[in-house]
């Protein structure tokens, strides 16, 4: 099974600010991997997919790249409405699996 | 409008069974796979079973042989039989639908359905 290993655990910003999370997994998973965002008592949200595709009605101000072990979530100018954990998840060895999450503090 | 409804949670006794159904509407539920993924309440998330389009369906070892998935097409539901309930069992417990692109991207999620097993 892949382990993904997010980092920070915990970061905490200012509005405005750049936010930077990092994903690294634990093989090659290519770019098979997504980025959720789960707000406080809400269901994930699907934010990424396939590293770097925003979903639908996703702000052009969240991104994603990297590709093989390492992968970034950024969010270029940080609003209040996105305190929340995201987890990044691999879809390209069966089971999928999760990471265990960033809590991104604003 | 995409929407996932879960129900069924309770609280059961270890080696208790409960079934889980999500009702879902807004969409070709026949198309699409559908999931089952849980939380412990401030912790990860973990990918339980999946249900393909064609019925095949695919778990967690973890819950192997004590879970079954299953899908009505008629009635747009989606149901997770849980057997042989464990304490480790106990969880928020979601609905979530394949995306159109892939298997195994949730694009929708329901709000969940809580599951504790305990004494």
């Amino acid at each position: 099974e892949i382990v993904l290993t997010q980092s920070p655990a915990t970061l905490s910003l200012s509005p405005g600010q750049r936010a930077s999370l990092s994903c690294r997994a634990s093989q090659n998973i290519y770019f098979q991997l997504a980025w959720y965002q789960q707000k406080s008592g809400q269901p994930p949200r699907l934010v990424l997919y396939e590293a770097s595709k925003r979903a639908t009605g996703v702000p052009d101000r969240f991104s994603g790249g990297g590709s093989g072990t390492d992968f970034s979530l950024e969010i270029s100018s940080l609003e209040p409405e996105d305190v929340a954990i995201y987890s990044c998840q691999q879809r390209y060895t069966w089971p999928p699996t999760f990471g265990q999450g960033t809590k991104l503090e604003i | 409008e995409v929407q996932l409804l879960e129900s069924g949670g309770d609280l059961v006794q270890p080696g208790g069974s409960l079934r889980l159904s999500c009702k879902v509407s807004g969409f070709s539920f026949s198309s699409y796979g559908m999931n089952w993924v849980r939380q412990v309440p401030g912790k990860g998330l973990e990918w339980v079973a999946a249900v393909r389009r064609g019925g095949d369906t695919y778990y967690a070892d973890s819950v192997q042989g004590r879970f079954t998935v299953s899908r009505d097409n008629s009635n747009y539901t989606v149901f997770l039989q849980m057997d042989s309930l464990r304490a480790e069992d106990t969880a928020v417990y979601y609905c979530a639908k394949d995306s159109a692109l892939a298997n195994y991207y949730f694009d929708h999620w329901g709000q969940g359905t809580l599951v504790t097993v305990s004494s």
